[in-house]
């Protein structure tokens, strides 16, 4: 059964960071190309950044390039998004899944960014 | 960027009838396209990928069509656990992106 679990999230100042991961099972993780994906509060779905299966291609939305780098460790079947300089805008919930469409979704995990 | 527009926003539909939502691409992906159901404190759940193919377990009254930059999605014979939101998100090109969302309430 694919399993994917989203932790690191939390409460972090303005202009703070985050790192969150992404834990995989079920599948073979370094062959699948990876997203993460989030939810502000009362809001719809938007697509953040993506990663090829072996982590050497890398795609960021305009409103998180610069400040989020997308990663993974396929020897720990683990997706991370390395979060800076955090703003108000990017509170939402986190989830991780497929780069192409997303048929298995975690819990995902709640960023808040206030001071 | 491709930018997804749907329509409309909200929908108000009496049980047992069907449902029509539109998805539509700023430019072509092909028929890259999926479709998502989200319930209130819930995670999206996929229903439709490939415009028109239904994930594992979704029920036949859910269908998708479409291809190019003109998509739908039909719901027939709404259920009561059908009323929620759904998006559509394009996998065509580099940068994915969702739709804004069609709200599906009770008329």
């Amino acid at each position: 059964e694919v399993q994917l679990v989203e932790s690191g999230g939390g409460l972090v100042q303005p202009g703070g960071s985050q790192r969150l991961s992404c834990a995989a099972s079920g599948f073979p993780f370094s062959s699948y190309a990876l997203s993460w994906v989030r939810q502000a509060p009362g809001k719809g779905l938007e697509w953040v950044s993506g990663i090829s299966g072996s982590g050497d291609i890398t795609y960021y939305a305009d409103s998180v390039k610069g400040r989020f780098n997308i990663s993974r460790d396929n020897s720990k079947n683990t997706l991370y998004l390395q979060m800076n300089s955090l703003r108000a805008e990017d509170t939402a919930v986190y989830y991780c899944g497929d780069y192409y469409y997303m048929d298995v979704w975690g819990k995902g995990t709640t960023v808040s960014v206030s001071s | 960027e491709v930018v997804m527009t749907q329509s409309p926003a909200t929908l108000s539909v009496s049980p047992g009838e069907s449902a029509t939502l539109s998805c539509r691409a700023s430019q072509s992906v092909s028929s890259n396209l999926a479709w998502y159901q989200q319930k209130p404190g819930q995670a999206p759940r996929l229903l439709i990928y490939g415009a028109s193919i239904r994930a594992t377990g979704i029920p036949i009254r859910f269908s998708g069509s479409g291809s190019g930059t003109e998509f739908t999605l039909t719901i027939s014979s709404l259920q009561s656990e059908d009323f929620a939101v759904y998006y559509c998100q394009q996998y065509n090109h580099w940068l994915r992106t969702f739709g804004p969302g069609t709200k599906v309430d009770i008329k």
